[in-house]
């Protein structure tokens, strides 16, 4: 079946420290996968998406980056997060007839 | 610009009162269409999309492309329906979900 993992669920990071978010999906190839951010009062904003190894579509300009280094990796990293970066992290990947698949989220909390 | 809009931050209903989420869209050509939702605790999960008119959970949404508009009603709200719920149109260029900002559902008894 397919499946799509997330981790971590939560993470609390101090400003100015590295993050790196990982996102694998199961039981499907050369899937395209998507970054969103569900921020208060700002709804699911898309961030990058991928249609394949090291093709990285960026959405919004900012503090982030995205990278897929393997078929079913995707990864969204920060060199040194800004307070404003705190939001909670979807990953979603698209199936067939359209359907679209999320993960369950990493809520991040930039101190 | 395509873009999704849902003009109310929460909605609060009495059990058995109908339901209405408004939903307004800005698309050039046909627009695909959907109704996701997030109960508390969970995934984000697709709720139905346009064009398969279907009717899950008693909820249905029709597009009104003269009005730009793909509410979701329910005749008669229950508890459980209480989530988050979000519209959503496939965007042209990289086949990306453009979502709206979300409204909340609260039913109350």
């Amino acid at each position: 079946s397919q499946t799509i993992h997330q981790w971590p669920a939560t993470l609390v990071q101090p400003v100015g420290s590295p993050l790196s978010l990982e996102c694998t999906v199961e039981g499907t190839s050369n899937p395209n996968l998507y970054w969103y951010r569900q921020a208060a009062g700002r709804g699911l904003q898309l961030l990058f998406y991928s249609v394949g190894i090291g093709q990285i579509s960026s959405e919004v300009p900012q503090n982030l980056s995205a990278s897929r280094p393997q078929d079913r990796q995707f990864i969204l990293s920060s060199k040194k997060l800004l307070l404003s970066d705190s939001g909670f992290y979807l990953c979603a990947w698209r199936g067939r007839a359209d359907g679209y698949t999320f993960g369950s989220g990493t809520r991040l909390t930039v101190v | 610009a395509q873009r999704v809009t849902q003009p109310e931050k929460l909605l609060s209903v009495f059990k058995g009162a109908p339901v209405e989420l408004k939903c307004n869209y800005s698309y050039s050509g046909s627009p695909e269409l959907f109704w996701y939702v997030q109960y508390s605790r969970q995934r984000l999960q697709l709720l139905l999309r346009h064009i398969s008119r279907e009717s899950i959970k008693g909820f249905t949404a029709d597009l009104n492309k003269g009005e730009t508009s793909f509410h979701l009603k329910k005749p008669f709200a229950q508890e459980e329906d209480s989530a988050m719920y979000y519209c959503a149109l496939i965007r042209q260029a990289g086949t990306a979900l453009i979502f709206g900002k979300g409204t909340t559902l609260s039913v109350s008894s």
